[in-house]
């Protein structure tokens, strides 16, 4: 299986509301990002964590980092129908050039 | 901003066909990447390069090769397409380590070709 493994798969909740989902992954990592695709374009950059970091924050996001239960959250606050997404975990795992992405979490938020 | 462009947002080609994505970046990034995108499955890496005529596979690199001859350029080609071939294909850039192979930035994704082999 992938290194990163978002979960839930999808959700779905009603604008204003909050959406938080998971990423785990198996080895050591220099970083962990986050992107989001909206339906069928390229990947955005959403923000990037450093494995020395535990919470950071941008804008109506915040990312946490737990390397001992090698997971990390990002939760989006107040929801806009303009998040309807899928959201993607990158992490850098140590000593390779590689990013390695899960299969992503389909967020859907209803006006 | 950073722009990664791609040469086609659709494409439809036949099965034995040669096949040329292309892939355009304009910050002078040292690393470019090529992935596919399968529902399901996720991104995958099909190459790598960190340097002008350098390259390493990634993971699924059988039936693809690649060519980058100048540092903003990064070329896919399909020897010979093959209905299993088709999917969304997706590039990226990341900035990195002068000479080195570092995966200590975020990436830049183009916008995406969705090739379709019949």
């Amino acid at each position: 299986s992938q290194q990163g493994e978002e979960d839930p798969q999808a959700l779905s909740i009603q604008e204003g509301e909050n959406a938080t989902m998971n990423c785990s992954y198996k080895t050591s990592i220099n970083n962990l990002q986050w992107y989001r695709q909206n339906s069928g374009r390229g990947l955005v950059h959403l923000i990037l964590i450093r494995s020395n970091e535990r919470e950071k924050h941008s804008g109506r996001l915040r990312v946490t980092l737990d390397t001992s239960k090698k997971s990390s959250s990002l939760l989006i606050t107040a929801s806009r129908a303009a998040d309807t997404a899928s959201y993607f975990c990158a992490t850098a795992p140590r000593g390779t050039y590689k990013y390695i992405f899960g299969t992503g979490t389909r967020l859907k938020v209803l006006a | 901003d950073v722009k990664v462009t791609q040469s086609s947002r659709y494409l439809v080609k036949r099965t034995g066909e040669k096949v040329f994505l292309e892939c355009v970046q304009d910050m002078d990034h040292e690393n470019m990447f090529w992935y596919r995108q399968d529902p399901g499955l996720g991104l995958r890496l099909i190459y790598f390069s960190y340097d002008v005529k350098m390259k390493e596979k990634g993971d699924i690199p059988e039936g693809y090769s690649v060519s980058r001859e100048k540092k903003e350029r990064f070329s896919l080609i399909l020897e010979s397409a093959s209905t299993n071939q088709t999917s969304m294909y997706l590039c990226a850039s990341s900035p990195g380590l002068a000479g080195g192979r570092s995966s200590y930035n975020e990436q830049f994704f183009g916008p995406g070709t969705r090739l379709t082999v019949l």
